[in-house]
């Protein structure tokens, strides 16, 4: 069965620094990754979404980028840090083909700026 | 360009009936229902793929209005565990790019 790993679940951060949050799935081969944002108490804000290796479509204009090294992996970075940037991070997977990519969420890295 | 969710948030008792509804001003290819409970993860519910389609999973139910650009949720005598924020995404400009509703706040008392 596909399992998906996202890490750390919690960190803080202060306004500057560089960030790097991991995503790796199991159990299945070329999937569709995301990275998506919720700030307290929102919608889900989609980031980046991928359908290959070193295919990354960004969707949001940030101080954020994500990186596809291997198949079933995806990073999530920023260099210098923004209180805009807390909220919660969501990485998904989901097969690839057709209309009816489900998505399975991660479970979250919880990311504060001070 | 995102789905509209409606209503933003609802209370109801244990046992009563609710109706969460998504709409979008462009067409809709396939249609997704997710729950989130607070500080988890989304959790998938089930997918509707075809215009006029319906999908039910306990007591709780979908419709695709294809025609309308359009989804309801149907949430049949509501028990404490329905609880959570719902979501519908669906895929904007390609088969890949899943966008999301900006969710309805389901909460439900005793």
């Amino acid at each position: 069965s596909q399992t998906i790993h996202q890490w750390p679940a919690t960190l803080v951060q202060p306004v500057g620094s560089p960030l790097s949050l991991e995503c790796t799935v199991e159990g299945t081969s070329n999937p569709n990754l995301y990275w998506y944002r919720q700030a307290a108490g929102r919608g889900l804000q989609l980031l980046f979404y991928s359908v290959g290796i070193g295919q990354i479509s960004s969707e949001v204009p940030q101080n954020l980028s994500a990186s596809r090294p291997q198949d079933r992996q995806f990073i999530l970075s920023s260099k210098k840090l923004l209180l805009s940037d807390s909220g919660f991070y969501l990485c998904a997977w989901s097969p690839t083909g057709g209309w009816a990519n489900v998505l399975t969420f991660g479970a979250g890295s919880r990311l504060t700026v001070l | 360009q995102q789905p509209v969710q409606s209503p933003q948030a609802v209370i109801l008792r244990e046992g009563e009936d609710a109706v969460i509804n998504c709409s979008s001003s462009k067409a809709l290819y396939s249609v997704h229902w997710y729950r989130q409970k607070h500080g988890e993860a989304p959790v998938f519910l089930m997918i509707l793929l075809k215009g006029g389609e319906q999908k039910g999973h306990d007591k709780i139910s979908a419709s695709f209005n294809e025609k309308k650009q359009q989804s309801s949720l149907y949430l049949t005598a509501s028990q404490l565990s329905y609880s959570g924020t719902y979501f519908c995404g669906t895929p904007y400009s390609s088969a890949s790019k899943i966008i999301f509703g900006s969710g309805t706040r389901l909460s439900i008392r005793p």
